[in-house]
């Protein structure tokens, strides 16, 4: 079955700690982005990659890090400079084709 | 760097009826793209309009674009409570960042 598999589902981290959520896709896309979701908010982009090896920052990059690696894995790392890390986060690859999306189910990150 | 509204951003409605989100966009954007999103839920993909006067319609939904106008809509016919949902649209900007509106959080009323 083709599609982005994002992991963990829910995380709790602690203050100060850094975690990383994974993002696989077999879809053969190019292009993957990771966005952040506040409750009742839109969706910010924090990184972006267009091909392996390259990556670009979006709108809320600080305290986020990512690696492209391989064309299948584009993981993100939040680190312990991010402020305010509670949210849903959604990792998306982009068909060249139309540009349309396609997203994981999500990473539920809650800091206690 | 393209920017996109949406309005409303909450709708609360009667099944049975009728109304459209609008989705305006800011500076020059040749694709434009509607998600859903259901509570708790990940977006998937309802349109893409990838040209000047295109019109999509899936059962109750139609939308379309006008990029003259730089605008797209999303039409829904005859409401049932199954469409409450949040609705994004998105589009693509010249670095290939994708944009997001807010989301219109429509909610239908049995």
């Amino acid at each position: 079955d083709g599609g982005i598999t994002q992991s963990p589902k829910y995380l709790f981290r602690k203050e100060g700690q850094n975690v990383t959520l994974s993002c696989e896709q077999n879809l053969n896309h190019d292009a993957m982005y990771w966005y952040r979701q506040d409750p009742g908010q839109g969706l910010r982009l924090i990184y972006y990659s267009q091909i392996v090896n390259d990556f670009q920052k979006g709108d809320i990059a600080e305290g986020y890090s990512v690696s492209r690696e391989k064309k299948e894995s584009f993981p993100l790392t939040v680190t312990s400079a991010q402020k305010n890390p509670t949210a849903f986060y959604l990792c998306a690859s982009r068909w060249d084709f139309t540009g349309e999306l396609f997203f994981g189910e999500g990473s539920r990150l809650t800091v206690l | 760097e393209l920017k996109v509204e949406q309005n409303p951003l909450f709708l609360s409605m009667q099944e049975g009826k009728n109304y459209t989100i609008y989705c305006n966009y800011s500076t020059t954007s040749d694709r434009l793209y509607w998600y859903r999103q259901d509570p708790g839920k990940s977006l998937e993909s309802l349109f893409v309009l990838l040209s000047n006067g295109a019109v999509k319609q899936e059962g109750r939904l139609m939308a379309s674009l006008d990029t003259k106008a730089r605008l797209s809509t999303l039409h829904i016919t005859a409401a049932v409570h199954d469409l409450s949902a949040t609705y994004f649209c998105a589009g693509l900007n010249r670095d290939d960042k994708i944009i997001f509106g807010k989301g219109t959080r429509l909610h239908i009323l049995p």
